[in-house]
Parts: structure tokens; C-alpha cells; sequence
């Protein structure tokens, strides 16, 4: 059975404190891999593709990196409105872009 | 650049009532995507359509039906609700394979 399990659930960091949310993936024929973020009362916002493994994409303060068994969304001295749910999916092959979510990695950042 | 549209964004029914929840985009894009998200659960696919003219069955289809009315929008339909069916729902759509999915700002739904 196709599984994506994100972890830590939640994440509690200091300004300035980097980290690294994680999320592995047992399927068949990955075509990508998919970051959302999620802030409260709204609907995911797309931030990085992976589609191969050695892959990486940067934006701001957040790097996404992809293995063949798990990828990694690296935050770099996080601002308080870094703060969100931050969502991994999988597109697997022959799905008609069906994308498959993990269940979140809630990050806070405080002062 | 409205993107996604879902209305209403709030609701609530009592059990056994029906509610349709529409979806509208306005990108072009061909496929679009219904998906509930539950606490602890993450998204979930209910239904879908490939392009204009088809629907399919995602993961967790009981009770729902949809329309694909036209390119532009995708409408769900709750005929008789149920406590179970109390989630936030999400609209999606895309333009190509391979690309990211954009979503709607949700209808969050409580069924009493």
C-alpha cells in the first residue's frame, strides 16, 4: 500500500533556530513530490516539485531535497511567519494527477 | 487573479439535509479535484475529473456525488448528510500532468 508519513507532527522553534521536517514515502512509480505550506483557514499553497532523487529546490529560508526514499524540507533560521502546516504529497504514475498527502508537520517559530 | 473559488465558505446542516458545494476556476485548467481534510487524516480525494466530460472516484467517494458542469466548475453534492461528512473541503485544480495541484480556500461543513 502506497504510504507518505510526515514527521515530527509538530515542530516548536526560536527565531533563528533551523530544522528539518521530514517526509517518507513507500509507493510505486513516483512521478514528483510536492510541498504545500498551510496557514489557518486556508487551502494549501504550493511551495517546491521534486522529481527526481538528488534533486533540490530553494526558496527564501526553505530548501527541498529528495532521496528515493524520503525528502526533506530544510528551514534556515526561521521568522515567526515561517509559521504553518507544512504538507508533502506524492504523484504516482498512471494516477491523472491524484496527488496522495502526509498529514502535516505543524511548525511554529516564536520570538 | 482569483485562482480557485469554492462557495459557500461555511456551512451547517442537520442530518439527512443536501447541500451542493460549488468550485470554479478560472486558469484553464482541465483536471479538477475534490478532497476532504480531517484532523489527523490529511487530505483525502473524493472525486475528480480527468477533463471536461469525466468524473472518477478517488479514495473516499460514499456519499458524494459531483458535476463537472463545464470546464470552469466542479460542483460536490451531499444528498443526505451525515455527522461523518463534518470536514473541510478543498476544490483543486490543475492545467497539466506532473504540475502542482491550486487550491481553493475551503467550505468548512458541520453536520449536527
Amino acid at each position: 500500500e502506497d504510504q507518505v508519513t510526515q514527521s515530527p507532527e509538530a515542530l516548536r522553534l526560536q527565531e533563528g533556530e533551523s530544522s528539518s521536517l521530514n517526509c517518507s514515502y513507500t509507493v510505486s512509480g513516483l512521478r514528483g513530490l510536492f510541498w504545500y505550506r498551510q496557514d489557518p483557514g486556508k487551502g494549501p499553497e504550493f511551495l517546491f516539485t521534486l522529481y527526481s532523487a538528488g534533486e533540490e529546490k530553494e526558496k527564501e529560508r526553505l530548501k527541498a531535497t529528495l532521496t528515493k526514499k524520503e525528502s526533506f524540507l530544510h528551514i534556515t533560521a526561521p521568522k515567526p511567519e515561517d509559521s504553518a502546516t507544512y504538507l508533502c504529497a506524492v504523484l504516482l504514475a498512471g494516477t491523472a494527477s491524484k496527488l496522495t498527502f502526509g498529514t502535516g508537520t505543524r511548525l511554529q517559530v516564536t520570538l | 487573479n482569483a485562482g480557485v473559488t469554492q462557495t459557500p465558505k461555511f456551512q451547517v446542516l442537520k442530518t439527512g439535509q443536501s447541500m451542493t458545494l460549488q468550485c470554479a476556476q478560472d486558469m484553464n485548467h482541465n483536471s479538477m479535484y475534490w478532497y476532504r481534510q480531517d484532523p489527523g487524516m490529511g487530505l483525502r480525494l473524493i472525486y475528480y475529473s480527468a477533463s471536461e466530460g469525466t468524473t472518477d472516484k478517488g479514495e473516499v467517494p460514499n456519499g458524494y456525488n459531483v458535476s463537472r458542469l463545464n470546464k470552469r466548475e466542479f460542483s460536490l453534492r451531499l444528498e443526505s448528510a451525515a455527522p461523518s461528512q463534518t470536514s473541510v473541503y478543498f476544490c483543486a485544480s490543475v492545467g497539466f500532468n506532473n504540475s502542482p495541484l491550486h487550491f481553493g480556500n475551503g467550505t468548512r461543513l458541520t453536520v449536527t
